[in-house]
């Protein structure tokens, strides 16, 4: 069965200071895996996605994310951080067919940006 | 114009009350989901369903009942509430149901007391 763990629950970044969020995963076959932020009180915004090709996904506000296979990992990177980019982010994997229904979340990863 | 929107956005209720929560997406997609995270922010899936028709029931009690009226609405019905029930609903939806991208609405956050 496909599963997604998000090591750390909470992080904490000074305003400017690079980000990376860690995600790993675990899958039978080449997955598709996504990054989703969770702003308070919102639904969960796609900030990308990787289905095949190159590993290097960028995404909107600034995000990008690497997939590498042999580590099992997708961690979302981010060089500078904002402070509007205080947030919730789940990282998700699901197969390569079958649809949406079968995306599995990660528990989540909760940003804390300090001036 | 809000792409999936719910109602309403919080929901305070007693136990053994029944209660319905609506969402409704513009985007003319075939398929949308109900979703629920627990206090743990553990997002799982409940239902999905694609032209009105239920394709998924992740071994949710029967006093969850989905509701599709057309392809655009999806409704969360909830009989005799339990504690447990707590959590906050997402609906979402997508394009197709082998679509592999979902647009969520901002949440119902359901408490029960």
């Amino acid at each position: 069965a496909q599963s997604v763990t998000q090591p750390d629950i909470h992080i904490t970044v000074s305003e400017g200071a690079s980000l990376e969020l860690r995600c790993n995963y675990s899958y039978g076959a080449t997955p598709y895996l996504f990054w989703y932020v969770q702003s308070p009180g919102q639904g969960l915004q796609l900030l990308l996605k990787y289905f095949s090709g190159d590993t290097l996904v960028q995404g909107i506000k600034g995000f990008e994310a690497e997939f590498k296979r042999s580590q099992s990992s997708f961690n979302l990177r981010k060089p500078s951080v904002h402070w509007s980019d205080a947030a919730e982010y789940f990282c998700a994997v699901g197969p390569n067919s079958g649809g949406y229904q079968k995306v599995t979340f990660g528990t989540g990863t909760k940003l804390q940006v300090i001036p | 114009d809000t792409a999936v929107s719910q109602t309403p956005k919080y929901l305070v209720t007693q136990m053994g009350n029944d209660k319905s929560i609506k969402c409704e997406q513009n985007l003319g997609h075939d398929t949308m989901y109900w979703y629920k995270q627990d206090s743990k922010k553990f997002l799982k899936i409940m239902f999905s369903y694609n032209n009105k028709e239920l394709i998924i029931n992740e071994t949710v009690p029967n006093r969850f009942s989905p509701k599709s009226p057309d392809k655009a609405h999806l409704n969360l019905h909830i009989n005799s509430l339990e504690l447990g029930d707590s959590a906050v609903y997402f609906c979402a939806s997508s394009q197709m149901v082998g679509d592999t991208e979902a647009f969520f609405g901002q949440g119902t956050r359901l408490t029960v007391v």
